[in-house]
């Protein structure tokens, strides 16, 4: 099957810890997205990456980091900068960064701090 | 900066009932609009997706009307089942995959 893969579901985050949630995806598509949604709120765009080796900055990147070493994977980093970590993560993943092109989700990774 | 809201922020319907879902927003230079589903504690999944050239999309039940001059979409959801409840998002596409999301309507249908 197609699709978005993220791992783990739920992730736990002690104070001053860094932790990376995985996105996979083997729909061949070229760009990524990682998004925070926090409850009653719409997402939000932490990062994006068009190509490998290459990502931007959204809106709210500040806390985080990424990588794109491989078409198929775009991990993100929490960092211990990050002082509200606590939310619902979302990768998406689209087939180009072309304007006409939708955006499928994977299922989410909640984090949450101990 | 671009907003994007929505309204209703939770709906509550009788099921058969038929219903229009709000989202407004501020900037009308826009690329295209999507409509999205999400359950709860779940992904999003893609709806319509409607071009800035384009003023609706149909998919079965779902209608999406956009009208970029007065900065607004609607999604009109026909013959409303339980099985339609979730919380609906749209999101407006400005430039290079920059998505703007609104927070959502909520939708429970009774049966």
């Amino acid at each position: 099957d197609g699709g978005i893969t993220q791992s783990p579901k739920y992730l736990f985050r002690k104070e001053g810890q860094n932790v990376t949630l995985s996105c996979e995806q083997n729909l061949n598509h070229d760009a990524m997205y990682w998004y925070r949604q926090d409850p009653g709120q719409g997402l939000r765009l932490i990062y994006y990456s068009q190509i490998v080796n290459d990502f931007q900055k959204g809106d709210i990147a500040e806390g985080y980091s990424v990588s794109r070493e491989k078409k198929e994977s775009f991990p993100l980093t929490v960092t211990s900068a990050q002082k509200n970590p606590t939310a619902f993560y979302l990768c998406a993943s689209s087939l180009t960064s072309g304007n006409q092109e939708t955006q499928y989700f994977g299922p989410g990774t909640r984090l949450l701090v101990l | 900066k671009q907003e994007v809201t929505q309204i209703p922020a939770a709906l509550s319907v009788p099921e058969g009932e038929n219903l229009v879902l709000n989202c407004s927003f501020t900037d009308s230079a826009i690329y295209n609009l999507q409509w999205f589903r999400q359950d709860p504690g779940k992904g999003l999944t893609s709806l319509l997706l409607i071009q800035s050239s384009q003023r609706e999309q149909t998919s079965g039940r779902l209608n999406a009307s956009l009208d970029k001059s007065s900065g607004r979409s609607t999604l009109y959801i026909a013959a409303s089942q339980p099985g339609d409840s979730a919380t609906y998002l749209c999101a407006v596409l400005y430039n290079f995959n920059k998505f703007y999301f609104g927070s959502g309507t909520k939708l429970n249908v009774k049966p």
